[in-house]
């Protein structure tokens, strides 16, 4: 089955400063890589996607980037802000079967 | 539109009870999705389900789970005769249809305690 990695497990950064999650996964025939977002006692909630035939998305301050030759993906959060405080999810699609990485715990310091 | 729906959002049982958790689907999704989480760790798949159909169920524990989705009504996950490695946050997704590329959206999970 799929094997999802996440890196780091924790993250500190100053408010303004940018933020990088790294995943990498196992299986060649994954090809669907959401990113999801966790606040405390809350559902994950979808915050970007990126499907196999594009190497990188934007989404105002999320951008995601995917190499499939080396199979990790990457989370990038520009300008962090306090609310950007939150355990993030990296995640693998192979067919239906969603695999996730351990998470990521940002905190973003004022 | 009503998202993903589950309900009870918390639920505490006794060692050795039954534990009924509720999903209903997004409007329009007739696929959905059971994981769990343990704390401070991510989320696991557990069962995956369309209507009347249970498509894969390898990451259920062998006994005493068990999950269904009716022709009408919710989908329940259903665990007998609980112990308190149950305890957990279960999560249900829902989907429109089983493409790899289908992004699953989920409810706000239903956070169970054993004592």
């Amino acid at each position: 089955g799929e094997n999802v990695e996440q890196h780091p497990s924790t993250l500190s950064v100053q408010e303004g400063d940018s933020a990088v999650i790294k995943c990498t996964y196992s299986d060649s025939a994954s090809n669907y890589f959401p990113w999801y977002k966790q606040e405390l006692g809350k559902r994950p909630q979808l915050i970007i996607d990126i499907r196999s035939n594009v190497g990188e998305k934007k989404d105002q301050r999320i951008a995601v980037t995917l190499n499939k030759t080396a199979k990790h993906f990457s989370l990038h959060i520009t300008e962090t802000q306090p609310e950007d405080s939150a355990v993030y999810f990296c995640a693998a699609i192979n067919d239906y079967k969603l695999s996730f990485g351990a998470g990521t715990t940002v905190t973003v310091r004022a | 539109n009503a998202g993903v729906m589950q309900n009870p959002r918390h639920l505490v049982r006794r060692r050795g009870q039954e534990a009924r958790l509720r999903c209903s689907p997004m409007k329009g999704h007739s696929h959905v999705y059971w994981y769990r989480q343990l704390p401070e760790e991510g989320l696991k798949f557990m069962v995956y389900l369309q209507k009347e159909n249970i498509i894969d169920e390898s990451g259920m524990p062998k006994e005493r789970f068990s999950a269904e989705f009716p022709k009408e009504g919710p989908s329940i996950l259903r665990i007998q005769q609980v112990v308190r490695g149950d305890s957990a946050a279960y999560f249900c997704a829902s989907s429109t249809g089983t493409g790899s590329q289908e992004t699953q959206y989920f409810g706000p999970g239903t956070r169970l305690l054993v004592l």
